[in-house]
């Protein structure tokens, strides 16, 4: 079975500075990964995936992950923080089928002046 | 154009009533989806259809009755309404395939008193 955890419900960070967000997942089979963005009052919206070759990918609005199979993790960062990105970000993964996609529980960024 | 859209935004609604709430996608996308979000954020998988066929049904009470009459409509028909179901349900949509990425509706924010 598939599962992804994020560590840290909520994170805060200055204005300019680095943002980091952390996902482990776990997954039987080779897995294909996405950050999505949710701003208040909205949906859900792709920041960027990892399905296969190049293990660092980008994303929207400056934001890039980088898979590493070896420590199951795909954390999402970005070099500096805008008061635009505060939000909720959500972690999944999906199966091969892409019928059954496991979110994480989702971390509130807090961007602070 | 909306892509993945909703009605309505928001229901109130007494316990025990019974309520829909419609979804419409306009890309062309064979796989659909209804989630839960609930007060912490957390969202979970109710349901995936595929080319108007259950593909997955996520341990949902049985008063929940998803309808897919085509491929770009997927509705949620919930009975004898609880407290417990007061959340944001979100309709969702992609192509087949674990890879692809998931397009989310604005959402229905459900409050039941």
């Amino acid at each position: 079975a598939q599962s992804v955890t994020q560590l840290g419900s909520h994170v805060s960070v200055s204005e300019g500075a680095l943002v980091l967000l952390r996902c482990n997942y776990s997954s039987s089979v080779p897995p294909y990964l996405f950050w999505y963005v949710q701003y208040p009052n909205q949906g859900l919206q792709l920041l960027l995936k990892y399905t296969t070759g190049a293990t660092l990918v980008k994303g929207i609005n400056g934001f890039e992950a980088e898979f590493k199979k070896s420590e199951t993790s795909f954390h999402l960062t970005k070099p500096s923080a805008h008061m635009s990105d505060a939000a909720e970000y959500f972690c999944a993964v999906s199966d091969t089928g892409g019928f059954k996609t496991i979110f994480g529980a989702g971390t509130r960024l807090f961007v602070k002046a | 154009d909306t892509a993945v859209s909703q009605t309505p935004k928001y229901l109130v609604t007494q316990m025990g009533n019974d309520k829909s709430i419609k979804c419409e996608q306009n890309l062309g996308h064979d796989t659909m989806y209804w989630y839960k979000q609930d007060s912490k954020k957390f969202l979970k998988i109710m349901f995936s259809y595929n080319n108007k066929e259950l593909i997955i049904n996520e341990t949902v009470p049985n008063r929940f009755s998803p309808k897919s009459p085509d491929k770009a409509h997927l509705n949620l028909h919930i009975n004898s309404l609880e407290l417990g179901d007061s959340a944001v349900y979100f309709c969702a949509s992609s192509p087949p395939q674990g890879y692809n990425e998931q397009f989310f509706g604005p959402g229905t924010r459900l409050t039941v008193l």
